[in-house]
């Protein structure tokens, strides 16, 4: 069974960082392509980054472009979001992802909230 | 960006069919492939995915879904619609970066 189990959200102070993670287990997690998603409350899904099976390959919404930092460790099966320079507007549920063009399998998510 | 249109509510009532529409602003096809993606999203919960490049079921989705369209209009069709299915739907282009969703039609009950 294919399981995503995202961790390390919270409280965070605008201009702080944050570091999310995922751990994903079910699959051979190094053959997929993996995302974030992310959900503000009471608002729809937005695309924030994708990251390549290898690694190698990286990609961005532009609204999180230079301050948030997609990774990933295939020995651990887990994937990462560093998110630095935090602002109001990220306040969301993040999701991680597996990424076939379609998000096949979601986690849970994880609630991050910016705020002073 | 690719933009994807969705009505905010669709009223039906248990055992009828309900037809949920997403426009894109430009043609998410290329080729035979219709790169376009519905979901489910009950409160509180992850969206699960239920088709797949336009007409494909998910695995595990029951057969009262189905997915239809090409170009830049998509149709999800849920029928009978049963009482679990109340929920907000989301439709999700990958032709073209970044992946972009529409605003979600919430199915309610008449």
């Amino acid at each position: 069974e294919v399981q995503l189990v995202e961790s390390g959200g919270g409280l965070v102070q605008p201009g702080r960082s944050l570091k999310l993670s995922c751990a994903a287990s079910g699959f051979t997690f190094s053959d997929y392509n993996m995302a974030w998603v992310r959900q503000a409350p009471t608002k729809g899904l937005e695309w924030v980054a994708s990251i390549s099976y290898g690694g190698s390959n990286t990609h961005y919404g532009d609204s999180v472009k230079g301050r948030f930092t997609i990774s990933r460790d295939n020995a651990k099966s887990t994937l990462y979001l560093q998110m630095d320079s935090l602002r109001s507007e990220d306040t969301a549920t993040y999701y991680c992802a597996r990424h076939l063009g379609d998000f096949d399998y979601w986690g849970q998510g994880v609630m991050v909230t910016v705020s002073s | 960006d690719i933009v994807l249109t969705q009505s905010p509510a669709l009223a039906v009532s248990l055992g009828q069919r309900a037809t949920i529409s997403c426009r894109a602003s430009q043609s998410v096809s290329i080729s035979r492939y219709n790169l376009m993606h519905w979901y489910q999203q009950k409160p509180g919960q992850q969206p699960k995915l239920l088709i797949y490049r336009a007409s494909n079921l998910a695995s595990g989705i029951p057969a009262r879904f189905s997915g239809s369209g090409s170009g830049t209009d998509f149709t999800l069709t849920i029928n009978p619609v049963q009482a679990d299915d109340i929920a907000t739907y989301y439709c999700q282009q990958s032709r073209e970066s970044p992946d972009t969703f529409g605003a979600g039609t919430k199915l309610e009950l008449k």
